[in-house]
């Protein structure tokens, strides 16, 4: 079945610091896949996608690549604030007969000023 | 800007309680879901809706049932509510855009059943 697989956390980092989630995902076809984002007592917030092979989702200084060979859509910045600080979630979503999006279990980040 | 909101950030209920969790999204979005949030497992789907009156089963719909009777909303139930449905739930709408749907969420109730 469809799944998707993040790096546990947390993650702590100094602000300026190069920071990567990774994320693995395992579906047949060509899924789209999502990175959204949880501040701290908000819901979820979709920060880029990516909805097929090659394309890189980019915003607000974050970006991810989706690989097909990897099987993996891993989130990426290159100097993170302390803004950044919350739960970042990887998903897929496929249209299967429904439009149900797959999450994985999300990696709380911490900056440090 | 998609607005989704529910009706109650925070929720305290007793065992055996009938709870109702709303969700109004104001985009005009077929797509409705109700998901609950955990630590550690991320989010589960309870249920779904593709339009009015129609509803579909998520991963984990046991204990749970909803009602979509205006495209604008849907609505949460938990007939007989217990302490392991203490939980953050989280409802989001979409347009249909087939695999490239992006999810729009609401800020989420935290229910506590004591």
């Amino acid at each position: 079945g469809n799944s998707v697989t993040q790096m546990e956390g947390p993650v702590t980092l100094s602000e300026e610091a190069f920071l990567t989630i990774n994320c693995t995902y395992t579906a047949t076809g060509y899924p789209s896949l999502f990175w959204y984002v949880q501040y701290p007592g908000e819901g979820l917030q979709l920060l880029l996608k990516a909805t097929k092979a090659d394309d890189k989702g980019s915003n607000k200084g974050f970006e991810a690549t989706y690989r097909k060979e990897t099987t993996s859509f891993h989130l990426e910045k290159g100097s993170v604030q302390v803004s950044d600080s919350a739960v970042y979630f990887c998903a897929l979503s496929r249209n299967t007969g429904g439009f149900k999006t797959i999450f994985g279990a999300g990696t709380r980040l911490f900056v440090k000023a | 800007d998609v607005k989704v909101t529910q009706s109650s950030r925070y929720l305290v209920k007793r065992t055996g309680e009938k709870v109702f969790l709303e969700c109004v999204q104001d985009m005009d979005h077929e797509n409705m879901f109700w998901y609950r949030q955990d630590p550690g497992l991320g989010l589960r789907l309870i249920y779904f809706s593709y339009d009015v009156k129609m509803k579909e089963k998520g991963d984990i719909p046991e204990g749970y049932s909803v009602s979509r009777e205006k495209k604008e909303r849907f609505s949460l139930i938990l007939e007989s509510a217990s302490t392991n449905q203490t939980s953050m739930y989280l409802c989001a709408s979409s347009l249909p855009e087939r695999s490239q749907e992006t999810q729009y969420f609401g800020p989420g109730t935290r229910l506590l059943v004591l």
